[in-house]
């Protein structure tokens, strides 16, 4: 079974440009996570989809941070304008159903700085 | 609101040694709880899970026990390798609507033979 692909691994920009990072879940997967982890801590949900449709974006800074899951499957997460304090992880996770005790499958993640 | 506080790191032990990472957790009700670990230029998985009080999670020599008295999901492993320096992450889901994980700090385990 094929793990959470995310793209790029790296990604180096400097700080007023934009960014974009892609997520395709598992195959099946209804639940799709974006999460920042800033290093030395635990990572933080972003946004949650169920499907195509947002279940939860309490944490996500909607001034700059904007995420899209059209068609249910593969999601893209944007940061337009990047601050510095946006140097981070971000971790795209799926589960099967999104339930309570639901295992989430995370991907390698990518590494942004912003210089 | 809810939260996961985890011991400080890093935790250094020799090969062989018991390990104990400490995990607490502030919620309403009953919530899930999971220990996921990172190894050196890896995802996070999971290690192991309970979603009840008294469950026991186990996988590779590692357990936990969920204890709702002391509000605890300690980590513990009898015989610690190499193999297991990581970094851990206790986190939890809360018992209603969508599963929304939330992760404590982390810790650090460096394991030297």
């Amino acid at each position: 079974e094929a793990g959470v692909a995310q793209s790029p691994r790296y990604k180096i920009i400097e700080k007023r440009q934009s960014v974009a990072f892609w997520c395709n879940p598992i195959s099946g997967h209804a639940t799709l996570y974006w999460y920042q982890q800033i290093l030395g801590q635990g990572p933080k949900l972003l946004i949650q989809f169920q499907n195509n449709g947002v279940v939860d974006d309490s944490q996500l800074p909607k001034d700059r941070f904007s995420a899209e899951r059209l068609k249910g499957v593969d999601s893209t997460l944007k940061i337009q304008p990047a601050k510095l304090e946006d140097s981070a992880v971000y971790l795209c996770a799926s589960s099967l159903d999104g339930q309570t005790g639901a295992e989430a499958f995370f991907g390698q993640g990518t590494r942004l700085t912003v210089v | 609101g809810n939260s996961v506080t985890q011991m400080e790191g890093p935790v250094t032990l020799s090969e062989e040694a018991f390990l104990t990472i400490n995990c607490t957790y502030t919620a309403t009700g009953y919530p899930s709880l999971f220990w996921y670990v990172q190894y050196p230029g890896e995802g996070l998985q999971l290690l192991l899970k309970a979603t009840k009080a008294d469950d026991k999670g186990s996988n590779k020599g590692f357990e936990a026990t969920y204890r709702k008295e002391t509000t605890s999901f300690h980590l513990e492993k009898g015989s610690v390798q190499v193999s297991d320096s990581a970094v851990y992450f206790c986190a939890l889901t809360p018992n209603t609507g969508f599963q929304k994980l939330v992760f404590g700090t982390g810790t650090r385990l460096l394991v030297s033979p």
